[in-house]
C-alpha cells in the first residue's frame, strides 16, 4: 500500500507569489491534515479536511487555504507570499479524523 | 499555540544507554502517539496508545498512556546509533479533535 505522496518535494518561490503544494492520502484514507513545521515553531496545525469539509482549523491567516476533493486528495494554497512562510509542509492522512496519523515526506517550500 | 508540555528538549547518550522522555498535557487525551523524525523527512509512526494505563511495546521502544490520561511516556532501550533524530509527542482530546503536537526531543546517539 503506497504511503502519503506529496507534490512537489521542493519549492522556491518569491515574495507575493502564490503556490500550492499537493497530497494524495493513503488508499482508503479520508482525513487529511496538513502542518506547518519550521525550528522555531515546531509542528503547527494549518487545518484538517474529513469527506471534502474542512473540519478543524488552525490560527493561520486567510492567505492560507485548502480543499479536497472527492478522491480524498487534498491541495493547500498560500497566496501572497511572505520570507517566513519559508518552512516545511506537511501532510498527514488517517482512517478517521486525526487518529493514527501518517505522514508524507513533505513539501520544503522556500521563500526568497 | 502548543499545550503539550515534551521534555526533555535534547538528549545526547552514548550507544547502548537507554532514553526515556515524555510528555504532558493540561487536558485529559484519549489517544497518544509517539512519532520520530528524520532530517528532510516527514515524521514516522512509532507507537499509538488509546487507553489509560496501556503500555505498548514496538522492538526497543516502550510508550505507555499515564493513568491520569494527561501524560505519556517513551522509552528506547539499548540505544543504536540509527536511534538519532527527533521524537514527537501527540495527543488527541476526542475524536474530532486536532492532533496536538509537543515540541519534539532531539536524541543525538554518540558510539
Amino acid at each position: 500500500k503506497a504511503g502519503v505522496t506529496q507534490t512537489p518535494r521542493y519549492l522556491i518561490k518569491t515574495r507575493g507569489q502564490q503556490v500550492t503544494l499537493s497530497c494524495s492520502p493513503i488508499s482508503g484514507h479520508r482525513s487529511v491534515s496538513w502542518y506547518q513545521q519550521t525550528p522555531g515553531q515546531g509542528l503547527q496545525f494549518l487545518f484538517e479536511y474529513f469527506s471534502e469539509t474542512q473540519r478543524n482549523k488552525g490560527n493561520f491567516p486567510g492567505r492560507f487555504s485548502g480543499r479536497q476533493f472527492s478522491n480524498s486528495r487534498s491541495e493547500m494554497n498560500v497566496s501572497t507570499l511572505e520570507l517566513g512562510d519559508s518552512a516545511l509542509y506537511l501532510c498527514a492522512s488517517s482512517w478517521q479524523v486525526n487518529t493514527e496519523a501518517f505522514f508524507g515526506q513533505g513539501t520544503r517550500l522556500t521563500v526568497v | 499555540g502548543q499545550q503539550l508540555n515534551q521534555s526533555p528538549q535534547s538528549m545526547f547518550i552514548q550507544e547502548g544507554e537507554d532514553v526515556s522522555m515524555n510528555c504532558t498535557s493540561s487536558s485529559i487525551f484519549n489517544t497518544w502517539l509517539w512519532y520520530k523524525q528524520d532530517p528532510g523527512e516527514g515524521p514516522v509512526l512509532l507507537i499509538a496508545l488509546y487507553k489509560a494505563g496501556e503500555l505498548t511495546s514496538n522492538g526497543r521502544l516502550t510508550a505507555q498512556f499515564g493513568i491520569t490520561r494527561k501524560d505519556s511516556f517513551l522509552n528506547i532501550s539499548a540505544s543504536i546509533p540509527s536511534d538519532v533524530g527527533i521524537y514527537f509527542c501527540a495527543g488527541q482530546a476526542d475524536s474530532w479533535g486536532k492532533l496536538q503536537f509537543g515540541a519534539g526531543t532531539q536524541v543525538v546517539v554518540t558510539p
